[in-house]
């Protein structure tokens, strides 16, 4: 199985502030990683697939770039309600998902 | 706009089975582009796969949860099914639905269904 891995676990930030997630898998997955967004008590909601296309009405604001096994997610002007857990996920093989980012203030 | 809506018992007693349905509305489970997964999460834990189906019933397993998971599709009714054998407390989660889209990414999600493994 493909593992994923994310750093950091955990980050405050302000708002305004650029903010970059990254994950990395055990093996080449080419693009074939998607990002996250989960608030408490609510589903995930997808930002990035293709490890850079934006998903339909996701602020530009996010952004994701990468290949291979090196993927980063990128916020460039942290808003208020971004505040969240962050996943990747690879769906090179079957799927996994990263341990998940907290972004809090 | 494509709805997924997860149902079933939200408390299961240990050793018996977990059965939940997902409810696909506002599209087609039919279309040969999408798989439909099942994806859980353990209170205040990240998200787990279960597996995947298409239409036609080809599935696909995680490895870790193969040996007592089953994922079935009635086309007739939109919806699909998970099933987990031998339920431990370690089941507990909130266990979601969802399509997955382009790369195989998991597009749209139900709201997710509480699932508590106790006697």
């Amino acid at each position: 199985d493909i593992q994923m891995t994310q750093s950091p676990s955990s980050l405050s930030a302000s708002v305004g502030d650029r903010v970059t997630i990254t994950c990395r898998a055990s093996q080449s997955i080419s693009t074939f990683l998607n990002w996250y967004q989960q608030k408490p008590g609510k589903a995930p909601t997808l930002l990035i697939f293709a490890a850079s296309s934006l998903q339909s009405g996701v602020p530009s604001r996010f952004s994701g770039s990468g290949s291979g096994t090196d993927f980063t997610l990128t916020i460039s002007s942290l808003q208020p309600e971004d505040f969240a857990t962050y996943y990747c996920q690879q769906s090179f093989s079957r799927v996994t998902f990263g341990p998940g980012t907290k972004v809090d203030i | 706009q494509l709805q997924l809506q997860e149902s079933g018992p939200g408390l299961v007693k240990p050793s018996e089975t977990l059965s939940l349905i997902c409810t696909v509305s506002g599209g087609s489970i039919t279309s040969s582009d999408y798989q439909w997964g099942w994806i859980r999460q353990p209170p205040g834990k990240g998200l787990e796969w279960i597996g995947s189906i298409y239409y036609s019933g080809s599935t696909y397993y995680s490895p870790s949860l193969k040996s007592r998971v089953t994922i079935s599709v009635d086309t007739s009714k939109n919806q699909f099914f998970l099933k987990v054998n031998s339920v431990t407390a370690a089941d507990t989660a909130v266990y979601y639905c969802a399509r997955l889209g382009h790369s195989r990414s998991l597009d749209y999600w139900g709201q997710g269904s509480l699932v508590t493994v106790s006697s």
